[in-house]
């Protein structure tokens, strides 16, 4: 496996459910981060971590709940979610998190459909 | 406060045409970077330039330029000769040189005709 990848690519789940969505990188980078990408919206940032420290959580709800085991693993757990959290949620990750000196690279997502 | 504005929201051309994506940025910060990302139907963003704020050197790498300029704060984003392949959302982002936050445009979404 090479660069960023996401599972599952598409998760569709009930408001009562408890599901997880994983992102994995081949980098070697140190700092991971979660972006929500909704339908008309600029994508925003949820979470950040650097060297396995949470160092951002931008206003998200306590009902995702992100952890990073390592610098090459970064989860998002999911509960009791809301249709309106339906949306594409994307991974990336960096050399810094200091994202400004290098670039942040994106995994395919996951297309989540809460019902 | 940072902000990026793509007032372009979609652009549609026929294969071969020439495609200029805008963007405007808003920052306070003297150091900063821009950048333009791709997402095609995949739904993958598709790192494509970086640029730092003190080189207003203009870019060509293949097919893509881009066109900086302090002075309109502007980054402008050219396809030449454009292809199906081409068809996407194009993002523009703005970070300053100490945050790990990119702060987004709202995206251009590009369609080439064959």
């Amino acid at each position: 496996e090479t660069g960023v990848t996401q599972t599952p690519r598409h998760l569709v789940m009930g408001m009562t459910n408890k599901k997880s969505l994983k992102c994995e990188q081949h980098l070697g980078h140190n700092a991971m981060y979660w972006y929500k990408q909704s339908a008309k919206k600029p994508l925003e940032l949820m979470f950040v971590y650097s060297l396995e420290e949470r160092v951002e959580n931008n206003s998200v709800p306590s009902r995702f709940s992100p952890e990073c085991p390592n610098s090459s693993h970064l989860f998002l757990h999911l509960h009791t979610l809301q249709p309106e959290d339906s949306a594409l949620y994307l991974c990336a990750s960096s050399q810094d998190r200091r994202g400004g000196n290098y670039e942040q690279f994106f995994g395919p997502g996951t297309r989540l459909t809460v019902l | 406060a940072q902000k990026v504005t793509q007032a372009q929201t979609e652009i549609s051309v026929v294969e071969k045409e020439d495609v200029t994506l805008d963007c405007v940025y808003e920052t306070r910060d003297t150091t900063y970077y821009l950048f333009w990302y791709k997402q095609p139907p995949s739904g993958e963003l598709v790192f494509l330039i970086r640029r730092n704020s003190f080189d207003e050197q203009n870019e060509i790498s293949g097919r893509y330029s881009w066109n900086f300029q302090k002075s309109t704060s502007s980054f402008n984003f050219t396809i030449t000769a454009s292809q199906v392949v081409d068809s996407a959302v194009y993002f523009c982002a703005l970070s300053d040189a100490n945050d790990y936050k990119l702060s987004f445009g709202a995206g251009t979404t590009v369609t080439v005709r064959a």
